[in-house]
């Protein structure tokens, strides 16, 4: 079956412009996670969804950062007014959901975005 | 908090040599534990997993022990090939939390023939 897609694949904007990213989750993954994988600070995690609710968003880095995910499936991370160190792969990844022991997660291919 | 350290790179090794990337960690309750490789133009693949103590992951002729005595889990394999290069991560993900992973800073490996 088709695995977890982002989109876009590269995206250079402008420092102060917003942009958008996308995922695609695995079809009946409930849960779904973004992580951010820059030189600086390695891969780190950003925010967690549950079906359609956030319960852990203690890694997004700003109020600039925000997400969200409707219908259970995909997610848009978008960032407000790109910074310079806001230049990074961004990284999906989907899972069956949260059982006594983690179920293994599905990354997509991730989308590098650079700000210029 | 939750937090992984891995041995920093790169690691250079012949083809058929043995090798060891250390992974230890520190968390509170008991975590699972995960090594993702991530090979050139491609994207995170699971690579092997444990989820609890003296459990042996292994995939692919890697394999790594869950050691709770020395909070570790190192990846091992007997002897690498030149298609074995490619970006290691040991992460590791708290059962009843939200299962977000915590990752090392990964390891860079290469073979040469």
């Amino acid at each position: 079956g088709a695995g977890v897609s982002q989109s876009p694949s590269n995206k250079v904007t402008e420092k102060g412009k917003d942009v958008e990213l996308r995922c695609d989750p695995i079809s009946g993954h409930t849960a779904l996670y973004w992580y951010r994988q820059s030189l600086g600070q390695g891969l780190e995690f950003l925010i967690y969804f549950q079906g359609n609710s956030a319960p852990d968003k203690s890694g997004l880095p700003s109020d600039r950062f925000s997400a969200e995910r409707t219908g259970g499936s995909v997610s848009t991370l978008t960032i407000q007014r790109t910074q310079q160190e806001d230049s990074a792969v961004y990284l999906c990844a989907s899972s069956l959901g949260i059982g006594t022991i983690p179920y293994e997660q599905y990354f997509g291919p991730g989308t590098r975005l650079t700000v210029t | 908090g939750n937090s992984v350290t891995q041995m920093e790179g790169p690691v250079t090794l012949s083809e058929e040599a043995f090798l060891t990337i250390n992974c230890t960690y520190t968390a509170t309750g008991y975590p699972s534990l995960f090594w993702y490789v991530q090979y050139p133009g491609e994207g995170l693949q699971l690579l092997l997993k444990a989820t609890k103590a003296d459990d042996k992951g292994s995939n692919k002729g890697f394999e790594a022990t869950y050691r709770k005595e020395t909070t570790s889990f190192h990846l091992e394999k007997g002897s690498v090939q030149v298609s074995d290069s490619a970006v290691y991560f040991c992460a590791l993900s708290s059962s009843g939390n939200t299962g977000k992973l915590i990752f090392g800073q990964g390891t860079t490996l290469q073979v040469k023939p």
